[in-house]
């Protein structure tokens, strides 16, 4: 099955820095990458999410990019705000015909931005 | 976005009771439910995959009759924690994925999770 790292698990940047999430993952067929924003004793929100049709996918501060040959995705935090401070998940998924699409998740990033 | 309720919300029970949580996807139709399973400061470990009108899938290692999920509506999914323990006092998640058969990959919406607590 599907194996997705993630570094760092702890993540510590001033207030305005940028912030680079990076993950792997071992099944080629995986074709979604989301990722997600965890808050204490919250659900997951997904904040962006990328197919492996495209390799890089931007939304305001914040960008992922995906590296296919490598498999590699990354997450990058532009212009970090105290709000970004929460654990962020990547997942992993592949293609999966008439049912779901199971999600691996990655073993999550705390991200603190210090003012 | 799509709203997924779950409840209850936090649940508090003695040793060998059964604990029922429920999944509901609010706004649209969910085929798929997926059920995770949460430690303190760890990422979210998939359960098994509740399909509407069938049997659930279940991941390696989780005991299928001890996590009853049951699937009956397109807008429903149930877990049932039957005879819990203390370990397994945990935050269970669901989520739901939109209906969509050409679906590549399909997003999932979180519900807010349980907080189970077996004393």
């Amino acid at each position: 099955g599907e194996n997705v790292e993630q570094h760092p698990s702890t993540l510590s940047v001033q207030e305005g820095d940028s912030a680079v999430i990076k993950c792997t993952y071992s099944d080629s067929a995986s074709n979604y990458f989301p990722w997600y924003k965890q808050e204490l004793g919250k659900r997951p929100q997904l904040i962006i999410d990328i197919r492996s049709n495209v390799g890089e996918k931007k939304d305001q501060r914040i960008a992922v990019t995906l590296n296919k040959t490598a498999k590699h995705f990354s997450l990058h935090i532009t212009e970090t705000q105290p709000e970004d401070s929460a654990v962020y998940f990547c997942a992993a998924s592949p293609p999966v015909t008439g049912g779901g699409n199971k999600l691996t998740f990655g073993t999550g990033t705390q991200l603190k931005v210090e003012l | 976005g799509a709203v997924v309720s779950q409840h209850p919300s936090r649940v508090i029970c003695k040793s060998g009771t059964s604990v029922k949580i429920e999944c509901r996807s609010l706004d649209f139709q969910a085929t798929t439910m997926f059920w995770y399973r949460q430690f303190p400061k760890k990422s979210l470990m998939l359960m098994a995959t509740s399909n509407e009108g069938s049997k659930a899938t279940y991941e390696q290692g989780v005991e299928k009759d001890k996590f009853l999920i049951n699937h009956a509506s397109l807008t429903l999914s149930t877990l049932t924690v039957t005879s819990a323990h203390p370990e397994d006092s945990s935050f269970y998640i669901c989520s739901a994925r939109l209906f969509d058969e050409m679906a590549v990959g399909g997003e999932q919406f979180f519900g807010p999770g349980t907080r189970l607590t077996v004393l």
